[in-house]
């Protein structure tokens, strides 16, 4: 069975430029979640997906941060203007249905200079 | 904010020996779950104990409970190097729509061989 897919796995922009991830999580799977870790902490959940409706974005700064999941299948993160506080570790995670184990992605670095 | 905190923050030991790391969070739970994240690398699950269990094992993998302390502990049995990790409990806070994991800051196991 293939895991969550991620891309790209590293980035580099400066700041005010916009970036976006990529997410194909396990086929199957009703829900994915974007979590942010920044580095020496634990991941922090930005949004979470229930096919292709959000059902949880409370910590997502959507002054600059957009997700979508387009036919509830893919789904894309953005930042736009990125700040250098923004630069993380963007894991992607899906589960088969709630509650359930979440599999995570490989995670996107992003290095904000 | 971090829901769990990790204890240590680091651990240093020789091939063969146990490791054990401890998790305190703060509010009720349904049930947590210890995650082990390789240099570089997504996120794996490890283990999930349920709030009405207080031991639970998998491999060399020993996990306790303790509600009534909100603490938690994992210990890994004859450690190999390729223990080498960071290992993040997360609790889970249940709504009527979502189940957002919620990670603690993660203790960095450095097994040498």
């Amino acid at each position: 069975e293939a895991g969550v897919a991620q891309s790209p796995r590293y980035k580099i922009i400066e700041k005010r430029q916009s970036v976006a991830f990529w997410c194909n999580p396990i086929s199957g799977h009703a829900t994915l979640y974007w979590y942010q870790q920044i580095l020496g902490q634990g991941p922090k959940l930005l949004i979470q997906f229930q096919n292709n409706g959000v059902v949880d974005d409370s910590q997502l700064p959507k002054d600059r941060f957009s997700a979508e999941r387009l036919k509830g299948v893919d789904s894309t993160l953005k930042i736009q203007p990125a700040k250098l506080e923004d630069s993380a570790v963007y894991l992607c995670a899906s589960s088969l249905g709630r509650p359930g184990t979440q599999y995570f992605g490989p995670g996107t670095r992003l290095l904000v200079l | 904010s971090q829901q769990g905190e990790e204890d240590p923050q680091a651990l240093s030991i020789q091939e063969g020996e146990n490791a054990t790391m401890n998790c305190s969070y703060k509010t009720s739970i349904n049930n947590l779950q210890w995650y082990r994240q390789n240099s570089g690398r997504g996120l794996v699950h490890l283990i999930l104990i349920r709030s009405n269990e207080r031991e639970k094992h998998s491999g060399r993998l020993r996990v306790t409970l303790d509600t009534s302390k909100k603490s938690s502990s994992l210990l890994i049995t004859a450690s190999r190097a390729a223990d080498t990790a960071s290992y993040f409990c997360a609790t889970v806070l249940s709504s009527y729509n979502t189940d957002k994991l919620i990670f603690g800051t993660g203790t960095r196991l450095q097994v040498f061989p």
